[in-house]
């Protein structure tokens, strides 16, 4: 079946440094891939998505890119900040699954000033 | 843009008392809405999906009789936890495809609730 594998965290980094979160996933058909983040007691919003191969998403300095070749969608940010410090979860959609959108179990970021 | 809805966003209740949570679809129309539970530090897990009308789709393992789903209308969904335990306790989160057919624009999610039973 359908399945995302992402790195586990938690992630520190400090304030301006460069951000990869690795995300894999396995999956039949023609799925698209997200990128969400869910802040403290909060929940989850959209922060990017990729519906074809190649395709690039991008979103509050965040990017990724959907790559077929390697099945992933690893998430990259070029500075972040503090505001950036939450839980990111890589996730996928497809027709063939119906339509379920299949969650990694979530990488935390916590961004020092 | 497209919004989900739900309350409460937390609530203390005793044991073997029921809690239900609401979920509205507030510009948009949701035939579906997807429940989901997410223990601490965890993933989330898909419990259920509702569909406007008819009954809910249950993920293995879900115990139907206990968290009852009802999607009475196009903007309105309901979890109800029955005859609640601690064990009970966790974050319920509703999403709501952005389309209707197709997944390309992605979900747009409740802000949760926190359910402590005590």
């Amino acid at each position: 079946g359908n399945s995302v594998t992402q790195m586990e965290g938690p992630v520190t980094l400090s304030e301006e440094a460069f951000l990869t979160i690795n995300c894999t996933y396995t999956a039949t058909g023609y799925p698209s891939l997200f990128w969400y983040v869910q802040y403290p007691g909060e929940g989850l919003q959209l922060l990017l998505k990729a519906t074809k191969a190649d395709d690039k998403g991008s979103n509050k300095g965040f990017e990724a890119t959907y790559r077929k070749e390697t099945t992933s969608f690893h998430l990259e940010k070029g500075s972040v900040q503090v505001s950036d410090s939450a839980v990111y979860f890589c996730a996928l959609s497809s027709n063939t699954g119906g339509f379920k959108t299949i969650f990694g179990a979530g990488t935390r970021l916590f961004v020092k000033a | 843009g497209a919004v989900v809805s739900q309350h409460p966003s937390w609530v203390i209740c005793k044991s073997g008392t029921s809690v239900k949570i609401e979920c509205r679809s507030l510009d948009f129309q949701a035939t579906t809405m997807f429940w989901y539970r997410q223990f601490p530090k965890q993933s989330l897990m898909l419990m259920a999906t509702s569909n406007e009308g008819s009954k809910a789709t249950y993920e293995q393992g879900v115990e139907k009789d206990k968290f009852l789903i009802n999607h009475a209308s196009l903007t309105l969904s309901t979890l109800t936890v029955t005859s609640a335990h601690p064990e009970d306790s966790s974050f319920y989160i509703c999403s709501a495809p952005l389309e209707r057919t197709g997944t390309e624009h992605g979900y747009t999610f409740g802000s949760g609730t926190r359910l402590t039973v005590v």
